[in-house]
């Protein structure tokens, strides 16, 4: 089954303490995106890559980092997570072709990883 | 940042009630896409606009493109329960790879 996935669906964490939230898809896609989702912001992106080795900032990129050593995989590492971190987030992946996403192409998306940060 | 602004933020209709979403920007889009996001999943594509005054159907939804690609609605007929979702428009702005989502629309059917 094409599908993105997300590792942990829920976590509560401490201020400081690093944590990663995987993402991984199967659907060789070579576009992936992490977004944070908050109540009245819709969904705000935070970096994304092209392909593999191959990262940008997106609209909120301070306070995270991601690396894309493999395709399928493009985790999001929280170094010292702060409580405005607290929200939802969501990875997606996409096809490209010739090095740009197509005006029309799909986004698919993971199931969500919810964050509390005390 | 190009803002897409939705509107309204918040529906709660009856089953069998028509309703309007509209997604509006002051940025020119080359095309626009309409998601829908039920609770505790990620966002699932519904439709992509890519010209200016084109209108897609899918069964009781029709989506609309601004003639200048600044902006769209979504039109639903006769809801029903099953609609109940956080309705999200994003545009793309043609440069960079990269969507802009809307604020949402979340929508409530009701028996």
């Amino acid at each position: 089954e094409a599908q993105v996935t997300q590792n942990p669906r829920y976590l509560i964490t401490v201020t400081g303490k690093k944590l990663t939230v995987t993402c991984s898809q199967n659907m060789n896609h070579e576009y992936m995106s992490w977004y944070r989702q908050d109540p009245g912001l819709g969904l705000r992106q935070i970096y994304y890559s092209m392909n593999v080795e191959v990262t940008d900032k997106g609209d909120v990129p301070e306070g995270y980092k991601v690396s894309r050593k493999e395709k399928r995989n493009f985790p999001l590492i929280l170094e010292s997570p702060s409580p405005n971190q607290t929200s939802l987030y969501f990875c997606a992946s996409s096809k490209t072709s010739g090095g740009a996403i197509p005006s029309y192409n799909e986004q698919f998306f993971g199931p969500g990883t919810r964050l509390t940060v005390l | 940042t190009q803002l897409l602004e939705q509107s309204p933020q918040f529906l709660s209709i009856q089953e069998g009630e028509n309703l309007t979403v509209y997604c509006n920007s002051s940025s020119v889009f080359s095309s626009l896409q309409w998601y829908r996001q039920e609770p505790g999943e990620g966002p699932v594509l519904l439709v992509t606009v890519v010209t200016g005054g084109e209108v897609k159907k899918l069964k009781r939804l029709t989506f609309q493109f601004g003639d200048a690609r600044k902006d769209s609605s979504l039109h639903i007929t006769a809801a029903q329960p099953g609609d109940t979702g956080l309705y999200l428009c994003a545009g793309d702005p043609g440069t960079a790879s990269k969507l802009t989502f809307g604020t949402g629309t979340r929508l409530q059917v009701t028996l």
